[in-house]
């Protein structure tokens, strides 16, 4: 079974610029998170996907972050413009849901991240 | 607001020895706690998942425990080896979203 796959896995942009990262999460998980790690600090969530609907977009750091899940499958998060404050690593994560209170407590598989560098 | 402490921020032990990581948290109303483990460059991999309701699990050499009450887990590896060596992480589910420590670097000389 794959796990779960982000693309690109680096990325390299001048300041204003928009980029696009994908992420696309085990076959049959309807949960997707997205996380992210700043230079020098932890791992922090930024929002929550149960299928198409967001569930939790509580970190999102402001509305030059957009994320999207048509369709359930495969998500999208674009920066635009983006910052320098932006760089870091960007953790796409999955888990199975088989009902709502289940799904909360199931593990979540991370991928391997893309390295996003804002110059 | 969930703070999750990781110590020691880094460990360096020689092979074979069994070593304790610490992981706390100050707020106990979670869903679970993971424990991942993270090698330079790569992602996380998930090592143990405890629920809320369990006290430990246990993987292989790997042995995870967790008192909710006192906001406290550890992650004991047994016979570690250089292979071990890598980042450990610990996060608290709360509602769905996990909470990350700084995570723990181990160094396993042989």
């Amino acid at each position: 079974e794959a796990g779960v796959t982000q693309f690109p896995s680096h990325s390299v942009i001048e300041k204003g610029q928009t980029v696009t990262l994908r992420c696309d999460p085990i076959s049959g998980h309807d949960n997707l998170y997205w996380y992210r790690r700043v230079m020098g600090k932890e791992i922090k969530f930024l929002l929550h996907f149960v299928k198409e609907s967001k569930q939790d977009e509580s970190g999102m750091p402001n509305n030059r972050f957009l994320a999207e899940r048509t369709g359930g499958t495969y998500s999208t998060l674009k920066v635009q413009p983006a910052e320098l404050e932006d760089s870091g690593v960007y953790f796409c994560a999955s888990s199975l849901q088989t009902s709502r209170l289940a799904g909360l407590q199931e593990t979540q598989y991370f991928g391997p991240g893309t390295r996003l560098l804002v110059l | 607001k969930q703070e999750v402490t990781q110590i020691p921020a880094a460990l360096s032990v020689p092979e074979g020895e069994n070593l304790v990581l610490n992981c706390s948290f100050t707020d106990s109303a979670i869903y679970n706690l993971q424990w991942f483990r993270q090698d330079p460059g790569k992602g996380l991999t998930s090592l143990l998942l405890i629920q809320s309701s369990q006290r430990e699990q246990t993987s292989g050499r790997l042995n995870a425990s967790l008192d909710k009450s006192s906001g406290r887990s550890t992650l004991y590896i047994a016979a570690s080896q250089p292979g071990d060596s890598a980042t450990y992480l610990c996060a608290v589910n709360q509602g769905g979203k996990l909470i990350f420590g700084q995570g723990t670097e181990l160094s396993v000389k042989p």
